[in-house]
């Protein structure tokens, strides 16, 4: 099947620095989503990138689908973006999540 | 609200017991997910349903089973054949199956612990 891989796996930030958290598979795909888990385990979309540049407040995502890449960018962090990141990609017919980043922003 | 309601919260089951995890959606969707989550790993597949009356294994379905009786609940047993019980379990849905379009979300989760 498909393979998702991320990286870093754990990101340590201060807070108001920015990050770039990668997403790389192994297939062509036609669904890919980035989610945020937070300390208590619920998982939040943050956003629907199959291709393109999609922008949401301090957040940003970019898939180059051919080249099999995602980047996830974090503007000006804050202790509330700590948690689990992961990226998802649909290869034959459901998700195949990657392991995730761990991000942790402190103040 | 809409949303997806996963029962209960948390759960903890002695060793040789079934036990049931309920997951019930208002969001009108056709598909529905259970995911199992590991600590410090990322979500794996249990079963899947793109439609009523119709469930599919996914990566992980060894000592599960669910059933799809009405399109809104989707509940997930853990039995007794599972070795590994013990980890939180991800409910989720989308409009439709399928690779195309198809935002997911999840509920709270479940964390199922076995003594």
């Amino acid at each position: 099947g498909i393979q998702v891989e991320q990286s870093p796996p754990d990101l340590i930030l201060q807070e108001g620095a920015n990050s770039t958290l990668r997403c790389n598979f192994s297939d062509s795909v036609n669904n890919l989503q980035w989610f945020h888990q937070n300390p208590w385990g619920q998982l939040i979309n943050l956003f629907y990138i199959p291709s393109g540049t999609k922008q949401n407040g301090r957040l940003s995502a970019t898939t180059v689908a051919t080249e099999r890449y995602s980047l996830l960018y974090i503007s000006s962090s804050q202790t509330t973006d700590s948690g689990v990141y992961f990226c998802a990609v649909t290869g034959y017919s459901t998700l195949t999540f990657g392991k995730g980043t761990m991000l942790l922003v402190s103040p | 609200d809409g949303g997806i309601t996963q029962s209960p919260k948390y759960l903890f089951r002695k060793e040789g017991q079934n036990v049931t995890l309920s997951c019930e959606q208002n969001l009108n969707h056709d598909a529905m997910y259970w995911y199992r989550q590991d600590p410090g790993q990322g979500l794996r597949l249990i079963y899947y349903s793109q439609i009523v009356n119709d469930f599919q294994k996914g990566d992980i379905a060894e000592g599960y089973s669910v059933s799809r009786e009405k399109k809104e609940s989707f509940p997930l047993t853990v039995t007794s054949a599972q070795k590994n019980p013990t980890a939180f379990y991800l409910c989720a849905s989308s409009v439709r199956g399928g690779r195309i379009g198809n935002t997911i979300y999840f509920g709270e989760g479940s964390w199922l612990t076995v003594v």
